[in-house]
């Protein structure tokens, strides 16, 4: 089992919708996650970070957390086609480490 | 503050040959990791080091080492390239960013071994 899983899309959503990421951990120790958003032929640039059960908001970017499920989300309101990428989920594992899950193609179409 | 430099960006090599690759972290970041990053496995963690000792590493063989100098610059290399190490080398630099421990990617080498 990986320690993190991501559904590997593609994941196609109209542009004006609500796109929803998914991510599950194995590791009960993680404590800190982050979202990650790269387009194609560049690195990984952050887009949220969460250490607290709940939802953290910023902007158009919801990420919510449910440690006793081991599960973490990300929503993206208002999709806009400059929204297209690959979505990587991270968490900071019990040992100390920054692991990814293999990411999530997210695809807005106008 | 300048990002995360990574050198050389592109590099061809062939089979048996060696690379090193090179990452200078932000500027007072003193921790920096290193992931490879390939389409069928997404990005594989090989090693952070902090403060010139390394921290953590992940599941890669011995042919893949790295170090990291006093100012924090660090290195990678791996030895006798196999065609499977062609891949995105990213390196990381890793400092508090609204309370948690944050990784800023430098732009990445992209490596192709023939």
């Amino acid at each position: 089992q990986k320690e993190v899983e991501q559904n590997s899309g593609p994941l196609s959503v109209p542009e004006g919708a609500i796109a929803s990421l998914n991510c599950t951990y194995s590791d009960r120790g993680s404590q800190s996650f982050f979202w990650y958003r790269q387009y194609s032929g560049k690195s990984p640039e952050l887009i949220m970070s969460i250490y607290s059960n709940g939802d953290k908001e910023d902007g158009r970017f919801t990420a919510q957390l449910n440690k006793a499920s081991q599960y973490v989300s990300l929503l993206i309101r208002d999709s806009q086609p400059s929204d297209s990428a690959t979505y990587l989920c991270a968490g900071y594992s019990s040992a100390s480490k920054i692991i990814f899950g293999s990411g999530t193609r997210l695809s807005i179409r106008p | 503050k300048a990002g995360v430099t990574q050198t050389p960006r592109y590099l061809i090599k062939t089979r048996g040959q060696q690379v090193t690759l090179s990452c200078s972290p932000i500027s007072g970041h003193r921790s920096v990791s290193w992931y490879q990053q390939t389409p069928g496995q997404g990005l594989q963690f090989l090693f952070e080091y902090f403060s010139e000792t390394q921290r953590n590493k992940g599941n890669f063989p011995g042919r893949f080492s790295g170090r990291q100098f006093s100012n924090s610059r660090s290195e990678m290399n791996v030895s006798t390239l196999e065609l499977g190490d062609s891949a995105l080398y990213l390196c990381a630099s890793r400092g508090q960013f609204s309370g948690a421990n944050v990784l800023t990617f430098g732009a990445g080498s992209r490596l192709t071994v023939l």
